[in-house]
């Protein structure tokens, strides 16, 4: 869905870089959220926000940091990347006003290797 | 933690055959919805169905949800082979202030 966007598409990094995943969305939702999806363990929540100045861990936050820089930004970064952060990363977003049974629409994903 | 866990973890079928997916969940939820994946792709919302309904249709796709036995089924009928992808139960549960758990997800084969 081109209305949530996500930079790089794919990144081959080092141990010990730091690394920024990015999202854009046009969508005008409130609520962004970052996942993580490893083979055979479906997808994992890092961090969410619902709204600029709300920011909440999620169930593997460590070794994880987010900043909701506007509504439409939400960025994903890697203090220190290790091989097990190996993995594809899902950026989503919901609208908690019109759309209270917060269904989620997903950009279309990050595929990130760890050296 | 896994909140929502697909059977089976895997599922091939013909073309034309129905297509059935199921999900269990441990704790009260307010809804349950259905994601599909292609492969390496973006999730897509395919269904959602609250807590207080027992069966939804949209197209092809038929979700039933048994609050008592804690699961959900998804059934595909008359599969294409479009149909291939990966399916996901996502859990908003009771409490969770509209977080969703997913589960590890069934894949789905339908050959021509």
């Amino acid at each position: 869905d081109a209305d949530v966007t996500q930079t790089p598409r794919n990144r081959i990094t080092k141990t010990g870089k730091r690394i920024m995943l990015e999202c854009s969305q046009t969508k005008g939702h409130d609520r962004m959220y970052w996942y993580r999806q490893d083979p055979g363990l479906g997808l994992r929540l890092i961090y969410y926000s619902f709204d600029v100045k709300d920011i909440n861990k999620g169930e593997i936050s460590d070794g994880y940091s987010v900043s909701r820089q506007a509504q439409a930004k939400f960025s994903l970064s890697l203090e220190s990347a290790i091989p097990n952060q190996t993995a594809l990363y899902f950026c989503a977003t919901s609208d908690s006003v019109r759309d209270s049974q917060e269904t989620q629409y997903f950009g279309p994903g990050t595929r990130l290797l760890v050296l | 933690s896994q909140q929502g866990e697909e059977d089976p973890q895997a599922l091939s079928i013909q073309e034309g055959e129905n297509a059935t997916m199921n999900c269990s969940y441990k704790t009260s939820i307010n809804n349950l919805q259905w994601y599909r994946q292609n492969s390496g792709r973006g999730l897509v919302h395919l269904i959602l169905i609250r807590s207080n309904e027992r069966e939804k249709h949209s197209g092809r796709l038929r979700v039933t949800l048994d609050t008592s036995k804690k699961s959900s089924s998804l059934l595909i009928t008359a599969s294409r082979a479009a149909d291939t992808a990966s399916y996901f139960c996502a859990t908003d549960s009771r409490g969770s202030n509209y977080k969703l758990t997913f589960g590890k997800g069934t894949l789905l084969t339908v050959n021509p």
